[in-house]
């Protein structure tokens, strides 16, 4: 069973803390991951995507990956207001050529 | 770069018409294009997969007939969706991917808000 669990939330942070959001899943194989943002009454926008082992940051955002534990996270230093949305996680399992398996997604909300 | 665009962006239709909605990638090539839909609040079901030329692959429970399927580019794809009922009504999302040949990365076009009455 291919599975993407994420805490659903929601997730309240005050403006300017870091807020950190956390992945498993099901697939040891699995070698593509990827971070999308959804706003409310929006389509979801890519906002990283790893594939090694470690930290990967870019701006505010860093991604990280331990294929050992099936767990991916993504960090948002300095979240601001505008940070408010349901963040997605999204793997490709092994086989599923391009289809990529989403989570639940997980409602973040930054205080001002 | 790797922007997609969906047409209507909303549409409202009468129950038992058909509509159709179009997904074209902008600058890329798309080999394979995926279809979404996602109601209120919950999170996004994959409808189906489509590739260049081929015919589409249906997620379980998604009606073939129903929600017919043509990629017949590498930057077009097209849903519609056939005599429409009210619980037809939701948000339909398009995704592309093929912008690189092995990063995978789906980049979403903006949806489709479709209410049938």
């Amino acid at each position: 069973q291919k599975e993407v669990e994420q805490n659903s939330g929601p997730l309240s942070v005050p403006e300017g803390a870091i807020a950190s959001l956390n992945c498993t899943y099901s697939d040891r194989g699995s070698q593509s991951f990827f971070w999308y943002r959804q706003y409310s009454g929006k389509s979801p926008e890519l906002i990283m995507s790893i594939y090694s082992n470690g930290d990967k940051e870019d701006g505010r955002f860093t991604a990280q990956l331990n294929k050992a534990s099936q767990y991916v996270s993504l960090l948002i230093r300095d979240s601001q207001p505008s940070d408010s949305a349901t963040y997605l996680c999204a793997v490709r399992f092994t086989g599923s050529a391009r289809q990529l398996t989403f989570g639940s997604g997980t409602q973040l909300t930054v205080l001002p | 770069g790797a922007v997609v665009s969906q047409h209507p962006s909303w549409v409202i239709c009468k129950s038992g018409t058909s509509v159709k909605i179009e997904c074209r990638s902008l600058d890329f090539q798309a080999t394979t294009m995926f279809w979404y839909r996602q109601f209120p609040k919950q999170s996004l079901m994959l409808m189906a997969t489509s590739n260049e030329g081929s015919k589409a692959t249906y997620e379980q429970g998604v009606e073939k007939d129903k929600f017919l399927i043509n990629h017949a580019s590498l930057t077009l794809s097209t849903l519609t969706v056939t005599s429409a009922h009210p619980e037809d009504s939701s948000f339909y999302i398009c995704s592309a991917s093929g912008a690189t040949g092995t990063t995978y990365e789906q980049y979403f076009g903006p949806g489709t808000r479709l209410t049938v009455t």
